[in-house]
Parts: structure tokens; sequence; C-alpha cells
């Protein structure tokens, strides 16, 4: 079945140690994006790829980078983990388009001790 | 900046029964999307419901739909027949049309849960 997956399920760090967490898809989509939804939180968006062009969000602190080296997988680095970033980090994506619907991965709940 | 607000943090509903959870939105946009997400517990988030902005029809799948009110910015999800199965946090999201100066991002409401009682 075509669907979007991420790994780790569960990630647990130390305090200022980097992390990554990565994002495949098998549904071809030119679009992925970042989500981070802390607890009870809606989910936020930190950026997204539109093919390999990369986008920011503004408050998107300097902390988080992604990767994107094809079209299959994009990837969450976190270089320097506080306390204040552990939560649920989402993947989703999209063909190019407004109507057409996110497909949300199972998402990369991360702890930082 | 447009906004989504989810008034309702939690909801319960009998089993069978219906409910309906509300959203509101602010943008200055005339042309924009509109979505609610269920998310159950530990499991990913999935599209329960979708409408276009200019299309006065509102939009139904199955047990759900919406009473899209558009001069009040009023976007309302009914779910009939209510399931065990349909207990999950849902979240209102916004979408602007897709542009070279936009993200395509969604905007998310703050969720409500929703319990329901067998």
């Amino acid at each position: 079945d075509a669907m979007v997956i991420q790994n780790p399920r569960y990630q647990v760090t130390q305090f200022g140690k980097p992390v990554t967490l990565s994002c495949s898809q098998t549904l071809n989509h030119n679009v992925m994006y970042w989500y981070q939804q802390k607890s009870s939180q809606a989910p936020k968006l930190l950026f997204h790829y539109y093919d390999k062009d990369f986008n920011n969000e503004a408050d998107t602190p300097d902390n988080f980078q992604s990767r994107r080296p094809n079209t299959s997988f994009c990837f969450l680095d976190i270089r320097s983990p506080g306390l204040g970033d552990a939560a649920m980090y989402l993947c989703a994506t999209s063909r190019m388009g407004s109507y057409n619907e996110q497909f949300f991965g199972p998402g990369t709940r991360l702890t930082v001790l | 900046a447009q906004t989504v607000t989810q008034s309702q943090p939690e909801m319960s509903v009998q089993e069978a029964e219906t409910v309906t959870l509300s959203c509101t939105y602010d943008t200055s946009e005339s042309d924009y999307y509109l979505f609610w997400y269920k998310q159950p517990p530990s499991r990913q988030m999935i599209l329960v419901i979708r409408q276009e902005a200019y299309k006065q029809q509102n939009a139904t799948e199955n047990r759900f739909s919406v009473n899209f009110q558009k001069a009040a910015k009023s976007f309302s999800l009914k779910i009939s027949d209510s399931q065990l199965g349909d207990a999950a946090m849902y979240f209102c999201a916004y979408r602007r049309v897709f542009g070279s100066s936009n993200t395509g991002k969604l905007i998310f409401g703050q969720g409500t849960t929703l319990q329901v009682k067998p």
C-alpha cells in the first residue's frame, strides 16, 4: 500500500545530542512537510519541500534543519535538542494543489532527557 | 494571517447519536480550502472531509457532513450515527490557495477530543 513511513516511531535523545528523524513515502508526491505537535496541541509547520525547493517557516528555530535527497525521502535534523523540543514530529506529503489531501505518517515521538 | 479556532476542547456523544464539532476561522481571502482531520490515539492523522470555499454546497462523506457558513466564517462538522471508532482528536484546518507565494501549509485549530460512550 502507498503510504508515508516515519522512522523511528520513538526516539530518545539527550539534551544537546543531535538527532535525525526520517520520513519516506511511496506516493510519489512532490511536496513533503514536517510538523511539530506538542502534547494536546495543534500541529505546527516547521518547513516543507516543494520538489527540491526548501521553504522554512519564519518562526522555525535554526536548530531545526531538513534534507530531501530524493523524492521519496526527507529528513529532519535537530542539531542541539532542548527539553522544549520534546514533541511528536509528523511528516506529511501532498501533490501540488490546495484541494489535495495531505497524507500524514504515524509520527515520531521525541523524548529529550 | 489566518487563524482557526476550535472552542470545544472536549466533546462526548452517545454511540449512535449525532454530534457537532465547531470551528471558526479568520481570513481576508475569498478563496481557500477547509478540512477536518481525525487523529485517533497513537495513530496517524487522516482526512475526514474537505470543502472548497467557492462551493456553496456543504460537503458530505457518508456519516460526516459540514455546515459551511462563509459569511460567518464557520465550518462545523456533524457526525451522525456515532461509532466507537469515531473517538479521536478532530482538527479543523485552513489552507490557502496554492501559489508561488505561499507554502500550501495547513493551519490547524487547537483540536477537539471526541469521546464516544457505548
